[in-house]
């Protein structure tokens, strides 16, 4: 079945560790996203790429990285410098933005990251 | 800049209430609107989608029409079911942006 695949469901960081979140896709979806959410909160989004090779800041890179050196795989990596990392992360993707017509974005299941 | 407004919850409502829940969205251009649905520590579904004005998006029972005119898109079910308590996210998305821009959610609570 396609679909997006993020892992792990659980994570838990020591403070001053950076620790990467893993997305894959099967989808052939060109674009990719995470965004980050809080309780009781919408999404705001971290990161995105539109291309292999290629990605953008979002809201609040600020403590992320990313990296897209493959279509399939978009990985997040939350380091020390991101002062509350503790949240549910979602990572997300959608076929092509240039054909004509805004694309849905699915979304893994998420990845719940608490610091400790 | 673009920005979409949803009504605050939770909304609790008994099975086979009728439900509505609002959305409105302020945008530069014609976007595209969405309504996702959340179930407690899962990602998001969508839902439901309209491309242009009039249109009218459903699926499950639930339906939202685009209103250009009041710039709404708002959510509605005929009878809901315990099944549907979840979290419903509105969206708004254009061509050639980078991502969705998201509501901030309305938690919905449906009682036997």
């Amino acid at each position: 079945d396609g679909g997006i695949t993020q892992s792990p469901k659980y994570l838990f960081r020591k403070e001053g560790q950076n620790v990467t979140l893993s997305c894959e896709q099967n989808l052939n979806h060109d674009a990719m996203y995470w965004y980050r959410q809080d309780p009781g909160q919408g999404l705001r989004l971290i990161y995105y790429s539109q291309i292999v090779n290629d990605f953008q800041k979002g809201d609040i890179a600020e403590g992320y990285s990313v990296s897209r050196e493959k279509k399939e795989s978009f990985p997040l990596t939350v380091t020390s410098a991101q002062k509350n990392p503790t949240a549910f992360y979602l990572c997300a993707s959608s076929s092509s933005l240039l054909d004509g017509t805004a694309n849905e974005a699915f979304f893994g299941q998420g990845t719940r990251l608490t610091v400790v | 800049g673009d920005s979409v407004t949803q009504m605050e919850g939770p909304v609790t409502l008994s099975e086979e209430a009728f439900l509505t829940i609002n959305c409105t969205y302020t945008a530069t251009g014609y976007p595209s609107l969405f309504w996702y649905v959340q179930y407690p520590g899962e990602g998001l579904q969508l839902l439901l989608k309209a491309t242009k004005a009039d249109d009218k998006g459903s699926n499950k029972g639930f339906e939202a029409t685009y209103r250009k005119e009041t710039t709404s898109f708002h959510l509605e079910k005929g009878s809901v079911q315990v099944s549907d308590s979840a979290v419903y996210f509105c969206a708004l998305g254009y061509t050639g942006r980078r991502a969705l821009t998201f509501g901030s959610g309305t938690r919905l609570q449906v009682q036997p």
